[in-house]
């Protein structure tokens, strides 16, 4: 089974500054996804960005990039020029290509300050 | 989640009762899974079905749990007799392929309360 951590139970921003949240994982899979989600206090899980364990380049989508380090395990989001809306619950999550199920960590409470 | 819709969003239901919770496919998809989120363990994978066939339900709590997927566009979790440990978030979730690599697509859950 794979192994989800994510450390920061709790973290505090300020609105427009960037944020990185946390994520190592462990898995002996050569091939596999990495995925992060939001979910705001209306309980949806919302996908973010994927890195593919092949990708050489990290992730991008608009605000959000991956910070991945393959070596390390490592797959960190990060938030640029934090917004309010961005405050939620934020799960890194893990798709082997041999299974087709997921693996979530236990999640960072991002709050974005005025 | 315009793919996958949950009925209903929330359920109050008394101890003993029996509840059923639902979820929709727009287009059918051959896995679908059923998690479980509280503040104490988390999400947990309940069971996930492929080509509507249940493969993994190792996760599911106890005999009170029970799951279906008659066809490949609908599912549903039975719980019989419901008890307050099973007040959670129920989401539903499909695997799906998209700009070239899976992943998830989840309904917007189902808020169950057990008194």
């Amino acid at each position: 089974a794979q192994k989800i951590t994510q450390t920061q139970p709790g973290m505090f921003v300020q609105e427009k500054e960037a944020v990185t949240l946390d994520c190592t994982y462990d898995t002996s899979d050569q091939s596999y996804g990495l995925f992060w989600y939001k979910q705001p206090s209306s309980g949806e899980m919302i996908f973010l960005i994927y890195q593919g364990s092949y990708d050489e380049q990290n992730a991008t989508e608009g605000r959000y990039s991956l910070n991945f380090q393959k070596a390390r395990k490592s797959a960190n989001l990060v938030i640029s020029a934090s917004q309010l809306g961005d405050s939620a619950m934020y799960f890194c999550a893990t798709l082997t290509l041999t299974g087709n199920q997921f693996y979530f960590g236990t999640g960072t409470s991002l709050t974005v300050i005025p | 989640d315009a793919g996958v819709i949950q009925s209903p969003r929330h359920e109050v239901t008394e101890m003993g009762q029996e509840v059923t919770l639902r979820c929709k496919l727009i287009s059918g998809h051959n896995s679908l899974f059923w998690y479980r989120q509280t503040m104490m363990r988390g999400l947990e994978l309940l069971i996930y079905f492929n080509n509507n066939v249940p493969i993994d339900d190792s996760g599911m709590p106890e005999d009170r749990f029970s799951a279906k997927m008659p066809n490949a566009s609908f599912s549903t979790l039975k719980i019989q007799p419901s008890e307050p440990r099973d007040s959670a978030v129920y989401f539903c979730a499909i695997l799906s392929r998209d700009r070239g690599y899976y992943g998830y697509t989840f309904g917007s859950g189902t808020r169950l309360t057990v008194v």
